[in-house]
């Protein structure tokens, strides 16, 4: 069956650095790739998400490329700022099902 | 309402009550989902409604679990007999149709703790 796999957190970085949040899937075929976060307070909510290889889905500074070779889809940021603590989801989902399958999350915290 | 909305919040109670959750959509969105989410792992799929099609219930974990949903409005998980391994944070889903199409937005999630 379908599964995401995410780095475990918590993840502690200073203003300014650079995030990585590592994340690999399985699945047949080609599905589609999600990423979603969650603030302190709320829902999760979409951050970004790219529906075919080689894409690259970006939102608030945040990027993600699709790599079919390497079933990978690692979110990065350039600089982060302490707004930016939340749980981060990696997810994908198929056609068939219309389901999202969801990694088990990483909390990023960022200090000042 | 501008999202979508989850009650209780918060619900603490004893092994073997029954418990009622409910999730309100976002007006217009056919598809409703149930994710369950226990400490320190991901989210698990329960159940999927989308507009007046039989449910995709493949990720109820037992049939102590049901759900229902009338038509695009108001739906309500149900765990009977609860146990202490049904403690978890349960989130509502709604979407414009399915995941694979449009947007899901998620309700802040309904804390069940069994005693």
């Amino acid at each position: 069956g379908n599964s995401v796999t995410q780095m475990e957190g918590p993840v502690t970085l200073s203003e300014e650095a650079f995030l990585t949040i590592n994340c690999t899937y399985t699945a047949t075929g080609y599905p589609s790739l999600f990423w979603y976060v969650q603030y302190p307070g709320e829902g999760l909510q979409l951050l970004l998400k790219a529906t075919k290889a080689d894409d690259k889905g970006s939102n608030k500074g945040f990027e993600a490329t699709y790599r079919k070779e390497t079933t990978s889809f690692h979110l990065e940021k350039g600089s982060v700022q302490v707004s930016d603590s939340a749980v981060y989801f990696c997810a994908l989902t198929k056609a068939a099902g219309n389901k999202l399958t969801f990694g088990g999350g990483t909390r990023v915290l960022v200090k000042p | 309402g501008a999202g979508v909305s989850q009650s209780p919040s918060n619900k603490v109670t004893e092994k073997g009550k029954d418990v009622e959750l409910r999730c309100d959509p976002i007006s217009g969105h056919t598809a409703l989902y149930w994710y369950r989410q226990r400490l320190g792992q991901g989210l698990e799929f329960l159940i999927y409604f989308q507009g007046n099609s039989a449910p995709d219930k493949s990720g109820l974990p037992s049939d102590r679990f049901s759900a229902e949903r009338t038509g695009e409005s108001v739906s309500t998980l149900t765990i009977q007999r609860t146990q202490q391994e049904d403690s978890a944070v349960y989130l509502c889903a709604s979407s414009f149709r399915g995941f694979m199409d449009s947007e899901a937005f998620f309700g802040q999630g309904t804390r069940l703790t069994v005693v």
